[in-house]
């Protein structure tokens, strides 16, 4: 059964740029999470979505949000881009909250210029 | 300014040796326990899990011991291989209603043939 799918897996903007990135989770996972990875801090928590809800939220600026569709796909979206946003953002399936099992994607590697 | 990256415990290991990595996690509370491991561009691999309930978990060639007295987990690998060389991160899920996993800072494992 195909994994945890995020596209596009390269992208390169200019600050003030917004982008916009996606993630389908593996078939049957109804939970997403998303994740930031950074060599100054490690993988941090972004914000996790079930059922076309957030029902959690990690400690970043307002200029990072997300949804989550019907079918469980997610975006995630970040407005005016700074420099410091250039990471490895990562997704993460899982059946539900509260299941276990989480399956990351190989994450979408995302230059600010 | 130029970020700092994250100082990352390293071990090196011989080929064949057993390898231990240790994980100090943050919050008493927490329900659930996860060890991936991560290699260069790539999102992070499931490795083993184990819930709070346990004090051990075996899967092939790793084992997983989980200490809630001293919030302390380790990842035992037997045999270790070059394939083995990689980033190792243990990961928290914060109970309750938080679905979020804590990460911790992660340990290079490097593997002399």
């Amino acid at each position: 059964k195909a994994g945890v799918t995020q596209t596009p897996r390269y992208l390169i903007k200019t600050r003030g740029q917004q982008v916009t990135l996606s993630c389908s989770p593996i078939s049957g996972h109804r939970s997403v999470s998303w994740y930031q990875q950074t060599p100054g801090q490690g993988l941090q928590f972004l914000f996790e979505y079930f059922s076309e809800t957030q029902r959690n939220k990690g400690n970043f600026p307002g200029r990072f949000s997300g949804r989550q569709f019907s079918n469980s796909r997610s975006e995630m979206n970040v407005s005016t881009l700074e420099l410091g946003d250039s990471a490895l953002y990562l997704c993460a399936s899982s059946l539900e909250p509260g299941s276990y099992g989480y399956t990351f994607g190989s994450g979408t590697r995302l230059t600010v210029v | 300014g130029e970020s700092v990256g994250l100082h990352l415990p390293t071990l090196s290991v011989q080929e064949g040796d057993n390898s231990i990595i240790n994980c100090a996690y943050s919050n008493s509370a927490s329900d659930y326990f996860i060890w991936y491991k991560q290699e260069s561009g790539k999102g992070p691999q499931f490795i083993i899990d184990i819930r709070s309930n346990m004090d051990k978990r075996q899967g092939q060639r790793v084992t997983v011991l989980l200490n809630k007295t001293v919030k302390h987990l380790s990842l035992q690998i037997a045999a270790t291989q070059p394939g083995d060389s990689a980033v190792y991160f243990c990961a928290e899920r914060a109970g309750g209603s938080q679905g979020n996993l804590i990460f911790g800072k992660g340990t290079k494992l490097s593997v002399k043939p």
